[in-house]
């Protein structure tokens, strides 16, 4: 079935760094979701994007649904120890389908 | 908070024995999913449900039933566990726009 590819894996960065991840799919989407889960707990929603080259912030978080429609980008600015986690993209390939696809998921280490 | 709840949140079993896992929401939301989480893999999809008695496969749908005899209660049935089973186990419900909420997971260990 379809996939995401998520970089990176994984990423190690000192307190107050930014920080960066992406997902990209062979095929165009029309939702991009990013979650964040803590360990021991399920994935919590941080944003949902719906149209090519919107970029929507929450808090620290930007994220944007790239132009292509192919791929999307998480920014997180000055990070701090909470934001430690795996960060996973999702997505809707068919246009209101009851199925999502994600990504494998980007496990930040923040260390203070 | 989608009002999801997991029961229960963690539990050891043997190879062979049946479990049920259930998952309960509050909002009345139509559509739920069960997935399983591994190292390597994420998340993947075992069924889901649009309806009450509707249900559909996922993709790792082998070994695995369900049923939804009410709106708020989805319940995930391993007839007979095998250790390729241990996994950590979360139901989700759909929201606006394609969302999907997630519950707090159930960690299933099969010896």
């Amino acid at each position: 079935g379809q996939q995401l590819n998520q970089s990176p894996q994984s990423m190690f960065i000192q307190e107050g760094e930014d920080v960066s991840m992406n997902c990209t799919s062979s095929s165009i989407f029309n939702t991009w979701l990013w979650y964040k889960q803590d360990p021991g707990e399920g994935p919590v929603l941080l944003i949902a994007l719906y149209k090519a080259g919107e970029l929507t912030s929450n808090g620290r978080l930007t994220a944007q649904f790239g132009i292509t429609r192919k791929d999307s980008f998480l920014n997180i600015s000055a990070s701090i120890p909470s934001d430690v986690g795996i960060y996973f993209c999702a997505g809707d390939d068919q246009g209101g389908s009851e199925k999502l696809v994600f990504g494998k998921g980007t496990k930040l280490t923040v260390n203070p | 908070d989608a009002g999801i709840t997991q029961s229960p949140r963690h539990k050891v079993t043997e190879t062979g024995t049946p479990v049920t896992l259930r998952c309960h929401q509050t909002e009345n939301h139509r559509y739920m999913y069960w997935y399983r989480q591994d190292p390597g893999h994420g998340l993947r999809l075992i069924h889901y449900s649009y309806g009450v008695k509707d249900t559909d496969k996922g993709e790792v749908s082998d070994g695995y039933s369900v049923s939804r005899s009410k709106t708020e209660d989805f319940l995930l049935t391993l007839e007979s566990a095998t250790s390729s089973q241990t996994s950590v186990y979360f139901c989700a419900i759909r929201g606006q726009g394609d969302t999907q909420y997630f519950g707090p997971g159930t960690r299933l260990t099969v010896l």
